[in-house]
């Protein structure tokens, strides 16, 4: 799977959007790109994934650009219980499944 | 939907015992459940990953011995650490997906914190 790279940390003030970077300049045809996001303490929690069109659903919104090498996490209105650490990963289809978590980036959404 | 349940969520016990988590899709079919590890301030490593019915794959130097896991029907996965010790102490997630259905995301329990004393 392609290896993904992400700022460590980054602050968001409450009632603005975030907007959380993650490169993977080496993603190949049949990856995709998944987010999931951990809150102190509890297991990860599954945000929105995408394989070259942008999504949308009812927590996040994910744009992906148009050479697939990079995209970004959006947050429309952050909240301080989004405070979070996000990680970026892209999985395909010959790795079953299997996550591997990088250090993701650590989300400190500020009153 | 989508609902993954861990249990324990905390458990604390001597040196040598062995400890059982539970980990239970509570409305899907997890042909698929995998199970992650957590060191304080680092990220989650997978241990081992179970087929419904098949003996689990295990991730390079984690001991199958030692770290049972068991997934006999498709709702009900477990992890068995034998005679713990404290060096066992961590944070064990586990999470699920139906792997019939393609992109399929997984989904994470809340995780068990176990303490060796």
């Amino acid at each position: 799977d392609a290896k993904t790279t992400q700022p460590p940390s980054m602050d968001c003030a409450e009632g603005r959007a975030a907007n959380l970077p993650c490169n993977h300049s080496t993603i190949s045809g049949n990856e995709y790109v998944y987010w999931y996001r951990q809150i102190h303490s509890q297991g990860p929690q599954y945000i929105i994934h995408g394989l070259k069109n942008n999504e949308t659903n009812e927590m996040a919104s994910l744009i992906i650009t148009e050479d697939r090498k990079s995209s970004t996490l959006i947050l429309p209105h952050a909240t301080l219980r989004d405070t979070a650490v996000y990680y970026c990963i892209v999985i395909g289809g010959t790795s079953y499944g299997k996550l591997t978590f990088g250090q993701g980036t650590i989300l400190t959404v500020h009153p | 939907g989508a609902v993954v349940s861990q249990h324990p969520s905390w458990v604390i016990c001597k040196s040598g015992t062995s400890v059982k988590i539970e980990c239970r899709s509570l409305d899907f079919q997890a042909t698929t459940m995998f199970w992650y590890r957590q060191f304080p301030k680092q990220s989650l490593m997978l241990m081992a990953t179970s087929n419904e019915g098949s003996k689990a794959t295990y991730e390079q130097g984690v001991e199958k011995d030692k770290f049972l896991i068991n997934h006999a029907s498709l709702t009900l996965s477990t992890l068995t650490v034998t005679s713990a010790h404290p060096e066992d102490s961590s944070f064990y997630i586990c999470s699920a997906r139906d792997g019939r259905k393609s992109n399929q995301p997984q989904h994470f329990g809340d995780g068990t914190r176990l303490s060796i004393l």
